[in-house]
């Protein structure tokens, strides 16, 4: 079945270790997502690429970056994660931009100790 | 600014039907989405309405009305299965998704 894949599920980390978050598809979409979310509360885009063109959120910290070496894989790298890192993060992919709808992988929940 | 504001939780009995609300006000429209997420897990999407009106999926059905900045998700015949967060998104002009932070349903016996 074609899907989106996140790994690993759950990951944990020390303050200020730097942590590299994986996601994959089969799905062949054009544009894969980065989400934050926390507890109750509306998952937050932090960075997409439209193929290899990358669009930051103007509000995400520089303490996030990504990476995107193919159409299948995409990377997030939290560089020094502080305690307020700690949520689920979401990877989305849809074929294209615009209004076509994003299709989630099952996350992966970072704690930070 | 721009906001989707739905109910922070609701309850609701197996069986019954249940309507969740969710206004908007965005800066342009284009698409408004419903998506399920059980706890722990990532949301799973519902439906897509872009023109008002009704569109009904099974158990689930979404309704639009542009001119109101309105839609609701309505769930019959209730199964616990269906306990999670529901959460509404719109397209704004701007091609940008903006999320409602969830309505939490609790489904009781």
């Amino acid at each position: 079945d074609a899907m989106v894949i996140q790994n690993p599920r759950y990951q944990v980390t020390q303050f200020g270790k730097p942590v590299t978050l994986s996601c994959s598809q089969t799905l062949n979409h054009n544009v894969m997502y980065w989400y934050q979310q926390k507890s109750s509360q509306a998952p937050k885009l932090l960075f997409h690429y439209y193929d290899k063109d990358f669009n930051n959120e103007a509000d995400t910290p520089d303490n996030f970056q990504s990476r995107r070496p193919n159409t299948s894989f995409c990377f997030l790298d939290i560089r020094s994660p502080g305690l307020g890192d700690a949520a689920m993060y979401l990877c989305a992919t849809s074929k294209g931009q615009h209004t076509d709808t994003q299709y989630f992988g099952p996350g992966t929940r970072l704690t930070v100790l | 600014g721009q906001n989707i504001d739905q109910p922070t939780e609701m309850t609701a009995t197996e069986g019954a039907i249940v309507q969740i609300n969710c206004t908007y006000q965005t800066s342009g429209f284009n698409g408004l989405f419903w998506y399920q997420q059980h706890a722990g897990e990532a949301p799973t999407f519902l439906s897509y309405n872009v023109l008002d009106g009704l569109e009904e999926k099974g158990r689930f059905s979404s309704f639009l009305s542009r001119s109101k900045g309105y839609s609701y998700l309505l769930l019959k015949e209730l199964q616990m299965k269906d306990s999670a967060s529901y959460l509404c998104a719109v397209t704004d002009s701007n091609y940008q998704l903006i999320w409602g932070a969830g309505t939490k349903l609790i489904i009781k016996p």
